[in-house]
């Protein structure tokens, strides 16, 4: 799986939004973008996921370059519940189960 | 209605003991997985099961040993617990679809003394 760089940490003000970078350069055509967070003492938390197309569910917005070496997760109005440590992984389609690899993510802090 | 969970929550034990995990899923999914985090906040796969069935096994030492009594229970034994074990394990679970995200657990915190 290609790896990804992120950003250590970041800080927003509570109620902007929030873009998180993140660089994988050496993807893979078949190579799915991820994006967990993981709140203090929780387990990771699934936020968003995407090939090429920019997704947007209820949680965030993830814009991927046409070009898919990096990407952009969005909280749009963030909160002080958002602050978390957020992971974006690269992972390829497997026919029983992903094998997801953390890195150390990019830890965020909402500033009230 | 919890759906992947884990216990116990803490456990604190000796150098030597023999210990168990358990991990429950009511999402209905075929996969479960258990992932260790270590001081320094890394999350690695240890193993991955998918309906019973063992699929990854990332080199973790013989004394662990995963065990799926059925698709919604994946268990995790671990004999002559060392320092070293001590770290949060989390439970997962998936739908086998190649790209179906996880559902993990809020983790064991297993310290060793």
């Amino acid at each position: 799986d290609a790896k990804t760089t992120q950003p250590p940490s970041m800080d927003c003000a509570e109620g902007r939004a929030a873009n998180l970078p993140c660089n994988h350069s050496t993807i893979s055509g078949n190579e799915y973008v991820y994006w967990y967070r993981q709140i203090h003492s929780q387990g990771p938390q699934y936020i968003i996921h995407g090939l090429k197309n920019n997704e947007t569910n209820e949680m965030a917005s993830l814009i991927i370059t046409e070009d898919r070496k990096s990407s952009t997760l969005i909280l749009p109005h963030a909160t002080l519940r958002d602050t978390a440590v957020y992971y974006c992984i690269v992972s390829a389609k497997k026919s029983s189960g992903d094998k997801l690899t953390f890195g150390t993510g990019t830890r965020l802090a909402v500033r009230p | 209605d919890t759906a992947v969970s884990q216990t116990p929550k803490y456990l604190v034990t000796q150098m030597g003991n023999d210990k168990s995990i358990k991990c429950e899923q009511n999402l209905g999914h075929d996969t479960m997985y258990w992932y260790k985090q270590d001081s320094k906040k890394f999350l690695k796969i240890m193993f991955s099961y998918n309906n019973k069935e063992l699929i990854i096994n990332e080199t973790v030492p013989n004394r662990f040993s995963p065990k799926s009594p059925d698709k919604a229970h994946l268990n995790l034994h671990i004999n002559s617990l060392e320092l070293g074990d001590s770290a949060v394990y989390f439970c997962a679970s998936s739908l086998p679809a190649g790209n179906s995200p996880l559902h993990f657990g809020n983790g064991t915190r297993l310290t060793v003394t």
